[in-house]
């Protein structure tokens, strides 16, 4: 079985700097996909990024990294330049191919993040 | 570009009674489907799949059913609701298979039964 911890239930983080959101997983399988998403207060998710686990080098998209060490079994989600629209929640989200329920997304406990002014 | 809607935005139901969210895409071709439910201040479970029209895997069993009668349509039903069905259910697509295969979201819809 899978599983997805975020040990960081709530960060605060001031505007224009940049925060690490924590992400471990857990899994024996070898093929796996690791995906964060962001859910504002209105509750919808949006996907941000994504890390394959063979994946040679750290997603990037936009403001958004993903600072992936295979060893430690960690992605963790780092947001440069913070705005004050980055406040919500963030969820980390895990699928191991592999698997007998391939299609599920087993997702952490999540992180609320606050942009201060 | 793809959309994905759901109805209604928030319900409150008396327990008992019966249920039915809609969840529809529009601008892609057999889709993948997915239903989750989101607890207060929890993440997300996985409630029921839909790889093609008629086709339903269950994850989790409980009270309550899903079916896709259209390609983008996704129907979530029960015929007596349980105080414990309130939550934020969520309506997904995506599309393909493997380890890359990434899901998007609806809006959601919010369901208080009292």
């Amino acid at each position: 079985a899978q599983k997805i911890t975020q040990t960081q239930p709530g960060m605060f983080v001031q505007e224009k700097e940049a925060v690490t959101l924590d992400c471990t997983y857990d899994t024996s399988d070898p093929s796996y996909g690791l995906f964060w998403y962001k859910q504002p207060s209105s509750g919808e998710m949006i996907f941000l990024i994504y890390q394959g686990s063979y994946d040679q080098q750290n997603a990037t998209e936009g403001r958004y990294s993903l600072n992936f060490q295979k060893a430690r079994k960690s992605a963790n989600l780092v947001i440069s330049a913070s705005q004050l629209g980055d406040s919500a929640m963030y969820f980390c989200a895990m699928r191991a191919i592999s698997s007998g329920s391939a299609r599920q997304l087993t997702f952490g406990s999540g992180t609320q993040l606050t942009v201060l002014p | 570009s793809q959309t994905i809607h759901q109805w209604p935005a928030t319900l409150v139901q008396p327990v008992g009674s019966p249920l039915s969210l809609e969840c529809t895409v529009e601008g892609t071709s057999n889709p993948n489907l997915y239903w989750y439910r989101q607890a207060a201040g929890r993440g997300l479970q996985l409630l029921f799949y839909s790889v093609g029209i008629g086709q339903i895997s269950s994850e989790v069993p409980q009270n309550l059913s899903a079916s896709r009668p259209q390609d983008r349509q996704f129907i979530l039903s029960s015929k007596k609701l349980l105080l414990s069905d309130s939550g934020f259910y969520l309506c997904a697509w995506s599309l393909g298979a493997g380890a890359r295969e990434t899901q998007y979201f609806g809006p959601g819809t919010r369901l208080l039964v009292l």
